[in-house]
């Protein structure tokens, strides 16, 4: 069963830092693409970040740039977020989902996304 | 990048059928044919409906259909049922290697 679970999310002072988790299974992780998605309380969806199959070629939203990083470890089957610098606004449930990739290349949807996990960012 | 622009809300009653708009701009919806829609329910996460402009992924009714014309990307539910009740997101592709989603319709079946 294909499979997406994110962990990591709580509750996190301004400035503070939180690493967030995104656990596959059922399907060859290391050959699709990634990105992070968040919705803030009661507002829509906001891409955040994106990598790639090898973990070196990665694209960040300006929102989040210089504070957040995301990375893979294809052994493990896990996708990572590591946000530094957080802010009120960064509140928001972190989706993980999955970019379809086949032997001719990879797409530009998400086809699967994990539940979600949240974080708030308050004093 | 701005979001892309949809209607706060639409309605329709069972069994008939409705459009939702999703406006962008030539760096996204007007220069890409990857716009993709997703129906998220409330607590639930987005599932995706609609791929590449018009294509359905497995699974999904043959009442969803999409379609674009230039820089405006049209989602259509056809005979409306009670379970199509939800917010529905447009996204698209960007020339920055990014994506960029709408604020959301919420879809109301009366």
């Amino acid at each position: 069963q294909v499979q997406l679970v994110e962990s990591g999310g709580g509750l996190v002072k301004p400035g503070g830092s939180l690493r967030l988790s995104c656990a596959a299974s059922g399907f060859s992780f290391s050959d699709y693409y990634f990105t992070w998605i968040r919705q803030a309380p009661g507002k829509g969806l906001e891409w955040v970040s994106y990598i790639l199959s090898s973990g070196s070629t990665i694209f960040y939203a300006d929102s989040v740039k210089g504070r957040f990083t995301i990375s893979r470890d294809n052994a493990k089957n896990s996708l990572y977020l590591q946000m530094n610098s957080l802010r009120a606004e960064d509140t928001a449930v972190y989706y993980c989902a999955r970019v379809p990739c086949t032997r001719t290349g990879c797409s530009f949807y998400m086809d699967v996304w994990g539940k979600g996990t949240t974080v708030t960012v308050s004093s | 990048q701005s979001a892309l622009t949809q209607p706060a809300s639409v309605s329709g009653s069972p069994g008939q059928s409705i459009t939702i708009s999703c406006t962008g701009t030539t760096s996204d919806i007007g220069s890409y044919n990857y716009v993709s829609w997703y129906q998220q329910h409330p607590g639930k996460a987005p599932k995706l409906m609609i791929y590449d402009v018009s294509r359905r992924p497995s699974g999904v009714s043959n009442r969803f259909s999409g379609s674009k014309s230039g820089n405006t990307a049209s989602l259509t539910i056809s005979g409306l049922q009670a379970e199509d009740e939800a917010n529905y997101y447009c996204s698209s592709y960007t020339s920055n290697s990014s994506w960029v989603f709408g604020g959301g319709t919420m879809l109301a079946v009366l």
